[in-house]
């Protein structure tokens, strides 16, 4: 079955540090993946998408990398910020009729 | 910006009651959304709608759902009687396009609690 990964259900960086953040996905061959925002008791807000033919994505402080050998992406947050704390959900449209899936997200905690 | 605005922000009701949920997609989109959240759980895909009716659904959307576009800016989400289970966030989304490397805009959601 279809399953997406998010690396840990929580994550603790110290302000200044790189965070970094894992997705994994089986049995899926997606042309494209996304990363979400969620603060609490909001919706997802988007913050970036990268192409398979594309290895890395950058837009100000965000890197997102894409292997589709491993089926991975990885999401990066360098100089993180106190204000960076919230979860973070990869998504990926799966081609069929299930819209855009999504991970569980992970849960980042910056620490002053 | 503009932004995807959905009401009520909070829905309490009984088991077995109709609920109705709202959302003014953004003006120029086309395509629409709901998913649902149950918390501490992930963000789970329910149906999209295009053109007036709907283009895709999940396994959650059954008979008990149903979407409208009732004029010409709002999108309606209606669960007909509902059970302790669809207790959830609700969100609404909407897109320019339905294409795979479309991102979607989310509304802050309605939370729906069924006691």
């Amino acid at each position: 079955s279809q399953k997406i990964e998010q690396n840990s259900e929580a994550l603790n960086i110290q302000e200044g540090k790189t965070a970094t953040l894992t997705c994994n996905y089986t049995n899926y061959s997606p042309a494209y993946l996304q990363w979400y925002r969620q603060d609490p008791g909001r919706g997802p807000v988007f913050l970036l998408l990268i192409r398979e033919n594309e290895k890395e994505k950058r837009k100000e402080r965000l890197k997102v990398t894409f292997d589709t050998t491993l089926k991975q992406s990885l999401f990066h947050i360098t100089a993180s910020q106190p204000a960076d704390s919230a979860t973070y959900l990869c998504a990926l449209d799966g081609g069929g009729a299930d819209g855009l899936t999504f991970g569980k997200g992970t849960h980042l905690i910056i620490q002053p | 910006e503009p932004e995807v605005t959905q009401t009520p922000s909070h829905q309490v009701t009984q088991m077995g009651q109709e609920v109705i949920l709202r959302c003014v997609p953004i003006s120029n989109h086309l395509y629409f959304y709901w998913y649902r959240q149950i918390l501490g759980q992930k963000v789970e895909f329910l149906v999209s709608f295009y053109n007036n009716e709907i283009s895709e659904k999940s396994e959650i959307f059954d008979d008990q759902f149903s979407v409208e576009r009732p004029d010409g800016s709002n999108f309606t989400l209606k669960i007909r009687s509902t059970k302790l289970e669809d207790s959830a966030m609700y969100f609404c989304a909407s897109s320019v396009y339905r294409q795979m490397n479309e991102k979607l805009f989310f509304g802050s959601g309605t939370q729906l609690s069924v006691l």
